[in-house]
């Protein structure tokens, strides 16, 4: 599993109030994502970042930010939530293989989040 | 821009049914292509890879050819069966970006 947590592993919140995510990796792996599932959809990429304070947009980023004061941990906020932010939540880290002309993305077991 | 169109089922088959699940891509240059699956309440994991044309990726007795000339990366299996059911997403990565693109998912139930 490449060693990936996430937490909490499900969240229950209301419109409005702010919610954190945890990833955290156990290997120092450069590269970490965010990504959220949602039917119909796919996975869609929310912010990356390729080193401590480096961090990028994705294609969905709007209403989310991110931090990473240390390589093993990246954290997800959801400034204000809002209904549309209900979904499955995942973190990946990019491992390089030595060589090789791709880098292999690991998945953490994802995050529920449902905003009511 | 770069992107991956997938078949979007869902997919039911019967065990011991051939399997296949297509993938076109759009990109510029060469891209690394993928599968990955996603089993019931887990994360995504690698399927297989194919990193240039006419490579053929295989696992679990899945298997995906890298076709340049009709920017395809079609999944199959000759045989499937019930704990092959989850949704499976192929992907590309283009050297650069350190990203991955990812199409919508194929949710594929096998019955008994």
């Amino acid at each position: 599993d490449a060693g990936i947590t996430q937490s909490p592993r499900h969240k229950v919140t209301e419109t409005g109030t702010p919610v954190t995510l945890r990833c955290h990796q156990t290997e120092n792996h450069r590269y970490m994502y965010w990504y959220r599932q949602d039917p119909g959809h796919g996975l869609r990429l929310i912010h990356y970042s390729y080193g401590v304070k480096d961090t990028d947009k994705g294609e969905v980023s709007d209403g989310y930010s991110v931090s990473r004061s240390k390589t093993e941990d990246f954290l997800l906020t959801l400034e204000s939530a809002t209904s549309s932010q209900t979904s499955v939540y995942f973190c990946a880290i990019s491992v390089q293989t030595s060589g090789a002309s791709y880098n292999e993305q690991f998945f953490g077991p994802g995050t529920r989040l449902t905003v009511l | 821009g770069n992107s991956v169109t997938q078949m979007e089922g869902p997919v039911t088959l019967s065990e011991e049914a051939f399997l296949t699940i297509n993938c076109t891509y759009t990109a510029t240059g060469y891209p690394s292509l993928f599968w990955y699956v996603q089993y019931p309440g887990e994360g995504l994991q690698l399927l297989l890879k194919a990193t240039k044309a006419d490579d053929k990726g295989s696992n679990k007795g899945f298997e995906a050819t890298y076709r340049k000339e009709t920017t395809s990366f079609h999944l199959e299996k000759g045989s499937v069966q019930v704990s092959d059911s989850a949704v499976y997403f192929c992907a590309l990565f283009y050297g650069g970006s350190e990203k991955l693109v990812f199409g919508k998912g194929t949710k594929l139930t096998v019955n008994p």
